[in-house]
């Protein structure tokens, strides 16, 4: 399964652009990026889910280069209420496991 | 359309007992997965149920269970509770295949083994 890392924490003002990166070194072909998003006391939010090159929807951009060893989660003008947990997880399609990265805690500061 | 939702919110065991937490999925959802969530160790995956039968486990002990109901409602069970399991445990549904489509989480159940 793969080994994901991810910073720890960040910290940005409002309205700058937010990139979170996880490392994923040893991802498999079949394996899926997704990135979801917590908040004290409630459960994960889906946020954006690819497998190659570049998503984008409403919320987030996610970047993943050729070789797919990272990916990149993209926030554009962050603000107070994105002060959150940002987890990274890659799905194993053959095994059907699910690893998450530890989180990176989002500050982001008036 | 309702959300994903765990019974019950909050629990406190003793241990060496056992423990049964419910999970509702959304509508139309057949895929349920389970997972754990501790300060030491974060997010680990338990185990999917998909059609009422398991699909996927994760590296835990057979102290936990599951099942899945012909309306896609799940239960996970854990005997003899340890000190060590006291966790937030949440459940996520989605339409499909788990990871392949976007997995709505509910809010957990806050377990606490004394």
């Amino acid at each position: 399964l793969a080994k994901i890392t991810q910073p720890i924490s960040m910290d940005s003002y409002e309205g700058q652009e937010v990139n979170i990166t996880c490392s994923h070194n040893n991802i498999a072909t079949n394996d899926y990026i997704t990135w979801y998003q917590q908040f004290p006391s409630q459960g994960p939010r889906f946020i954006i889910q690819g497998y190659k090159t570049k998503v984008t929807n409403e919320v987030a951009s996610l970047f993943i280069p050729a070789d797919r060893k990272s990916s990149t989660l993209s926030l554009p003008r962050v603000s107070l209420s994105d002060t959150a947990v940002y987890y990274c997880l890659v799905l194993n399609t053959n095994a059907g496991k699910s690893t998450f990265g530890d989180g990176t805690t989002l500050t982001v500061k008036p | 359309k309702a959300g994903v939702t765990q019974t019950p919110r909050y629990l406190i065991k003793t241990r060496g007992q056992q423990v049964t937490l419910s999970c509702s999925p959304i509508s139309g959802h057949r895929s349920v997965s389970w997972y754990q969530q501790t300060p030491g160790q974060g997010l680990q995956f338990l185990f999917e149920y998909f059609s009422e039968t398991q699909r996927n486990k994760g590296n835990f002990p057979g102290r936990f269970s599951g099942r899945q109901f012909s309306n896609s409602r799940s239960e996970m069970n854990v005997s003899t509770l340890e000190l060590g399991d006291s966790a937030l445990y949440l459940c996520a549904s989605s339409l499909a295949r788990q990871g392949i489509n976007e997995q709505y989480f509910g809010p957990g159940t806050r377990l606490t083994v004394t």
